[in-house]
């Protein structure tokens, strides 16, 4: 079946502009989990989804993240005003509660 | 101090050869215990899941001493095809999110 699908594969977007980034779960997980991954890094969890509400955002770094879920399905993260070092790869996982979390390929965000 | 601290890299070994990956973490409340594998520029799978018991799933050995708050993987005769990052994973409880340790990166050569 699908897995976890996020688009743009690939986004590079000048310094202070509004990107968007969306994550499509596996049908019917109701978990889904947002991570940044910086270069020689490990994943770091940013927001936690369960159904349309936001269950943990404590990860986000500050107020210029956000994060919707509204239908309790696909999930978009949002950025304003970025910054350089926003510039990483945005992970989106889901999972049915408890159970494995599985990622997709990733949004390569590079801020220049 | 990180939560999850990991042995650093990179290891780069003959095929044939045993390599081991150590981890510890902070959190001693962490209820489960997983190692990732991550090929460069994808995604984190789940290699295994890491039981108290210690658990094997063929070449791969993975142990847990919560005690120690220690979690190791043993990969027996590496292959070329099991070059990638190694990543040591905890969860504190149910739905909570991953908490990933930095990862060691796997070079196998011929």
């Amino acid at each position: 079946g699908a897995g976890v699908s996020q688009t743009p594969s690939n986004k590079v977007t000048e310094k202070g502009k509004y990107v968007e980034l969306r994550c499509d779960p596996i049908s019917g997980h109701t978990a889904l989990y947002w991570y940044r991954q910086s270069l020689g890094q490990g994943p770091e969890f940013l927001i936690y989804f369960q159904g349309t509400g936001a269950a943990d955002d404590s990860g986000l770094p500050n107020d210029r993240f956000f994060a919707v879920r509204p239908e309790g399905s696909v999930s978009t993260l949002k950025i304003q005003r970025t910054e350089r070092g926003d510039s990483a790869v945005y992970l989106c996982a889901s999972s049915l509660p408890g159970n494995e979390q599985y990622f997709g390929p990733g949004t390569r965000l590079t801020v220049t | 101090r990180k939560e999850v601290e990991q042995d650093p890299g990179p290891f780069n070994v003959p095929e044939g050869a045993t390599v081991a990956f150590n981890c510890t973490y902070s959190n001693s409340a962490s209820q489960s215990f997983f190692w990732y594998r991550q090929d460069c520029r994808k995604e984190p799978k789940l290699l295994m899941s890491v039981y108290s018991s210690g658990n094997e799933d063929g070449r791969f050995t993975a142990q847990l001493n919560r005690a120690s708050q220690y979690i190791s993987l043993l990969i027996r005769d590496s292959k070329l095809s099991d070059s990638a990052t190694y990543l040591c994973v905890v969860r504190n409880s149910g739905n909570t999110p991953l908490v990933f340790g930095k990862g060691t990166r796997l070079s196998v050569i011929a």
